[in-house]
């Protein structure tokens, strides 16, 4: 099975420009999530979902939206980037419900540069 | 506040064995996670304690204890694919994931 895909795999992106990353899994997992990874710092979350059709908001969530309109995919949009969102963002799923522990599968990333 | 430290850099020899140290502080506690991750790929599960204790998984084992706040991640027989950062992330009470850093482990020959 693919697990979790994300597109694009690298993008560069002028500062102001809109721009959704895509986010699918095809494991039928109710939690999903996005984090941004920069050096030298943590994992940071910055939106989740327990269940289609909920959202929630992580560590870090300005400047990002997300939408959850089905089980399988949890696109991430910046609605006007800024150069402080160059990232490397990670999709994430899991098998959790809410009030769960469960592990965390990830999908291999998007990097993001903003100009 | 929540946090995570490990340490950010290590170095081994092939075929020794390395412990990596992890301590938290989180509002909540619902278990430890480690993850590997190779330059450039993503994170992917190691293991995950929730009582104290050591679990083993092959070469790789990892020891909660929750009085202290502290983990850590064994590894035997080191080989060189082994190089990569280990992530130590604990689960907050909300059951959102808290991640340290990471530490890069290099091996040497």
């Amino acid at each position: 099975t693919a697990g979790i895909t994300q597109a694009p795999t690298s993008q560069i992106l002028a500062a102001g420009r809109s721009m959704t990353l895509r986010c699918t899994q095809d494991m039928r997992h109710n939690a999903m999530y996005w984090y941004r990874q920069d050096l030298g710092l943590g994992l940071r979350l910055i939106h989740y979902s327990n269940t289609a059709g909920t959202t929630g908001k992580g560590e870090v969530p300005d400047g990002y939206s997300v939408s959850r309109a089905n089980t399988d995919d949890f696109p991430l949009t910046l609605a006007s980037a800024v150069p402080s969102q160059t990232s490397v963002y990670f999709c994430a799923s899991s098998d959790s419900n809410q009030g769960e522990a469960d592990t965390q599968y990830f999908g291999p990333g998007t990097r993001l540069t903003v100009l | 506040g929540q946090n995570i430290d490990q340490p950010t850099e290590m170095t081994a020899t092939e075929g020794a064995i390395v412990q990596i140290n992890c301590t938290y502080q989180t509002s909540g506690f619902n278990g430890l996670f480690w993850y590997q991750q190779h330059a450039g790929e993503a994170p992917t599960f190691l293991s995950y304690n929730v009582l104290d204790g050591l679990e083993e998984k092959g070469r790789f084992s990892s020891f909660l204890s929750r009085s202290k706040g502290y983990s850590y991640l064994l590894l035997k027989e080191l080989q060189m694919k082994d190089s990569a950062s280990y992530l130590c992330a604990s689960m907050d009470s909300n059951y959102q994931l808290i991640w340290g850093a990471g530490t890069k482990l290099i091996i040497k020959p």
